[in-house]
Formats: C-alpha cells, sequence, structure tokens
C-alpha cells in the first residue's frame, strides 16, 4: 500500500513563490505526477519524476528525492488563477499491477 | 483535437441498481483509467484499460467494472449501487506509451439515494 502526504491548505502572496511538499512511502516506485485541479473541474497535469532532482516546467518546477521518499512543487510568480488545489499523485507496481495513488490535495489560496 | 468526453455528466440512481458510464479519449490514445473522487478519500484509482485489455487496477470491489472497445471508448459499470458509491466519476486518457500524461474528463457526478 501506499501513504501519500501533502499540507490541507496553503495561503500565499500574488507574486511571490510557494513550494507545496509531498511525503510518499511506498514500494515499487515507478514515478510522481503532480496535477492542479480548479473547483469543480478535472484535474490537469503539471508534472511527472521519475528520476531524482528537479524537473523546471514555466513557473512550475517539480523536485523528487526517491530516497526520501519526498517531493515538492514550486510556484514562482504566483498569480490569482494559480489558487486551486495540487494533487500529488505516485505510481507503484503492487502484486502485478501499477496503480497510481493520489493525495488528498493542497488547497492552495492566492492573495492580493 | 477534441478533448476526453464522459456522459452523462449528471446521474442520480437509487440504491441497488447499476449503472454505466461512459468515456471518449482524445483520438489516438489508447490507455484510460478511471478514478472515484470524493471529499473524504480523494482521488482513488479504479482501472486502467489499454487495447481492451485491463493493465492496472486498484483495491475497488467486484461490484465495480470496466471494459474497453476498439475504438478505445470505456465504459464503467457499478452494479448494486450504495450510498457511498456517490461521487464524481473521472476519467483520464494518455497514449499508452508514456502512462503518465493523462489528460482528465469533465466527471461524471453520480448520486445515489
Amino acid at each position: 500500500g501506499q501513504n501519500i502526504d501533502q499540507p490541507t491548505e496553503m495561503t500565499a502572496t500574488e507574486g511571490a513563490i510557494v513550494q507545496i511538499n509531498c511525503t510518499y512511502q511506498t514500494s515499487g516506485f515507478n514515478g510522481l505526477f503532480w496535477y492542479q485541479q480548479h473547483a469543480g473541474e478535472a484535474p490537469t497535469f503539471l508534472s511527472y519524476n521519475v528520476l531524482d532532482g528537479l524537473e523546471e516546467k514555466g513557473r512550475f518546477s517539480s523536485f523528487l528525492s526517491r530516497s526520501k521518499g519526498y517531493s515538492y512543487l514550486l510556484l514562482k510568480e504566483l498569480q490569482m488563477k494559480d489558487s486551486a488545489s495540487y494533487l500529488c499523485a505516485v505510481r507503484d507496481q503492487e502484486g502485478g499491477y501499477q496503480k497510481v495513488t493520489f493525495g488528498t490535495g493542497t488547497k492552495l489560496q492566492v492573495i492580493p | 483535437k477534441a478533448g476526453v468526453t464522459q456522459t452523462p455528466r449528471y446521474l442520480i440512481k437509487t440504491r441497488g441498481q447499476q449503472v454505466t458510464l461512459s468515456c471518449s479519449p482524445i483520438s489516438g490514445h489508447r490507455s484510460v483509467s478511471w478514478y472515484q473522487q470524493t471529499p473524504g478519500q480523494g482521488l482513488q484509482f479504479l482501472f486502467e484499460y489499454f487495447s481492451e485489455t485491463q493493465r492496472n487496477k486498484g483495491n475497488f470491489p467486484g461490484r465495480f467494472s470496466g471494459r474497453q472497445f476498439s475504438n478505445s471508448r470505456s465504459e464503467m459499470n457499478v452494479s448494486t449501487l450504495e450510498l457511498g458509491d456517490s461521487a464524481l466519476y473521472l476519467c483520464a486518457s494518455s497514449l499508452g506509451d508514456r502512462y503518465y500524461e493523462q489528460y482528465f474528463g469533465p466527471g461524471t457526478r453520480l448520486t445515489v439515494t
């Protein structure tokens, strides 16, 4: 099984930088994803990490440390539209199957 | 190109009934995954279909089943509905070779009374 932890809520100021952490415990690790989900909408893929290190994509970056079971999503130059839930998800192999487990999400509120 | 579509968008059923939900993936995508989302449990993986075969599955009871057709469209069926099955059901499609980049549909909101 898996255990994924991320903060429930965070607040940050427009223009600032925010880091959303995710820790996980799993065997057969095979990748970590970050998704953005606005209220009432479907999740949108942001990033995927399978090797240690930082992946940068515009204002969004994601970091992974497999040995520590740790990842973070970094959002720079925050905009009001970044107010959303951010979901960390881990793919692993269990019993011959691969499955993806999602954390419960971090609700980010960006304030002026 | 068109995104992932799901039908119906909203559904109300009573306990004990069964329901079938449909998902049409993005053209060219061969993998379809199904998820259940509830406020208390978050997003939970149900199963994934690739080339008409169930490739991966989560930890849901056998009342939840699915299938995929040759055109990659997928259906999910829930039999003997329970109140706890009330949720948003999301499907996500991907090319299948790089499983990770999934595109979600808008979801079907199922209410069981």
